[in-house]
Order: C-alpha cells, then sequence, then structure tokens
C-alpha cells in the first residue's frame, strides 16, 4: 500500500498564481479530507469528500478556494488567485467510514511570495 | 471556547520520565478519540484511538472521562524518540467523519 500520495511536495509561486494541489487516497478509503495547517492556527479541515461527493466544505476560507474529487482515487484543491496569507502545509488525508484514524499524505508546503 | 484544548508546552522531560498530556473538548456528543504524533516537518500520525475504558499500548496509557470531556494520554519510560508534537483528536460533527485537531502539546525528551 502506497498511502495517501500528494504533489508536489513543496510549491513556490507568485501572488496571483493560481495552484493546484494533488491527492490520491488509499484504494478502498471512501473519505476523503483537505486540511491546512499553520503555526498560528494548526490543522483546520477544509472540505472532505464521501464517495467523490462534497459533504461539508465550510471550512473553505473563500471563494479563491475551490476542490474536486472527479473520482475515488483524485482529488485536487485549487487556489485561484494565490495570496501570501495562503502560505502554509496543505494536507490529504483518507479513511474507511468504519476505519480508525485518518491516514495522511506527506503534505504539500506552499509559499505565496 | 475552542472546540479542543491541550497544553501547548512544551513538556521538556528527561529519558526515562513519566509525562502526560491533557487535552478537554467541547462537543458532549463525540464519539471517537484519538491520539496523534507529529514529528517536525512531517504528516500527523495516528499513535492510539482512545477507548472509553481505557487503553494501553507498551508504554502509552490514554484514558477518557466523557463526564468531564476530558482526554489523557501517559508515557511511561520517555524515550528521545518520544520527541515529537502530541495532537489531540476529537470527531466533530453530527457525521462521525470529521475530526477536529487540538493545537497539540509538544514534548522533548532529553539525554
Amino acid at each position: 500500500d502506497a498511502g495517501v500520495i500528494q504533489s508536489p511536495r513543496h510549491e513556490v509561486t507568485e501572488m496571483g498564481q493560481e495552484v493546484t494541489l494533488r491527492c490520491k487516497p488509499i484504494s478502498g478509503h471512501d473519505y476523503l479530507f483537505w486540511y491546512r495547517q499553520t503555526m498560528m492556527r494548526g490543522l483546520e479541515l477544509l472540505i472532505y469528500f464521501n464517495n467523490n461527493v462534497p459533504i461539508d466544505d465550510s471550512g473553505m476560507p473563500e471563494d479563491r478556494f475551490s476542490a474536486k474529487m472527479p473520482n475515488a482515487s483524485f482529488s485536487t484543491l485549487k487556489i485561484q488567485p494565490s495570496e501570501p496569507r495562503d502560505s502554509a502545509v496543505y494536507f490529504c488525508a483518507s479513511r474507511t467510514g468504519t476505519g480508525d484514524g485518518y491516514t495522511f499524505g506527506s503534505g504539500t508546503r506552499l509559499t505565496v511570495v | 471556547r475552542k472546540e479542543v484544548e491541550q497544553d501547548p508546552g512544551p513538556f521538556n522531560v528527561p529519558e526515562g520520565a513519566t509525562v502526560a498530556f491533557n487535552c478537554t473538548y467541547s462537543n458532549s456528543a463525540s464519539q471517537s478519540f484519538f491520539w496523534y504524533r507529529q514529528d517536525c516537518r512531517k504528516e500527523p500520525k495516528l499513535l492510539m484511538s482512545v477507548y472509553s475504558s481505557g487503553n494501553e499500548d507498551g508504554r502509552f496509557t490514554a484514558q477518557l472521562n466523557r463526564a468531564s470531556q476530558y482526554i489523557s494520554l501517559l508515557i511511561r519510560d520517555s524515550k528521545l524518540s518520544d520527541s515529537a508534537t502530541y495532537l489531540c483528536v476529537v470527531n466533530g460533527d453530527n457525521y462521525g467523519q470529521n475530526f477536529v485537531f487540538g493545537p497539540g502539546t509538544r514534548l522533548s525528551v532529553l539525554p
């Protein structure tokens, strides 16, 4: 099992540019979560999906953020346009409906300059 | 009041010491509880689930007090490799799938 796979590992972009983060959950996991981590705010849930359907997106900070899950093996988190305050580590995690905890990917460290 | 609160630390303890972390949560309907460990610049990893009756995994013991909405983690005979941030996690929505993470308690085990 390859675990949750995220790409890219690091992203540096200029303010105003579009950023797309990618995630491949563990096969068979039907829940997928996007979290953001900063020193000031800790781990914050942005959105989660069940069977590819968004269930709760109340954590998405504003319309600049969007997430999709076109199939069971792939999800994207897009920021357009990006701003310096979006700089953070973005984690994707997955789990089964009856499973114990989440399994996290290695994260994408985003820096917007 | 924050949904999940923890003492941020840091806790600096010598090798071999016993250390305890506490966590309180605000949602009385929460049903699932976990401790995660996060090393510097790494992703959080599940350390252990917390069951109503309390549970133990080697040197680690987790306890849950539903009446006080309080969770604890005890580490005995601490090792240098235990140095990390420990995150208390509670399920936070009606579906039971959304987990709320506490801010974490940082532990440094010193030689």
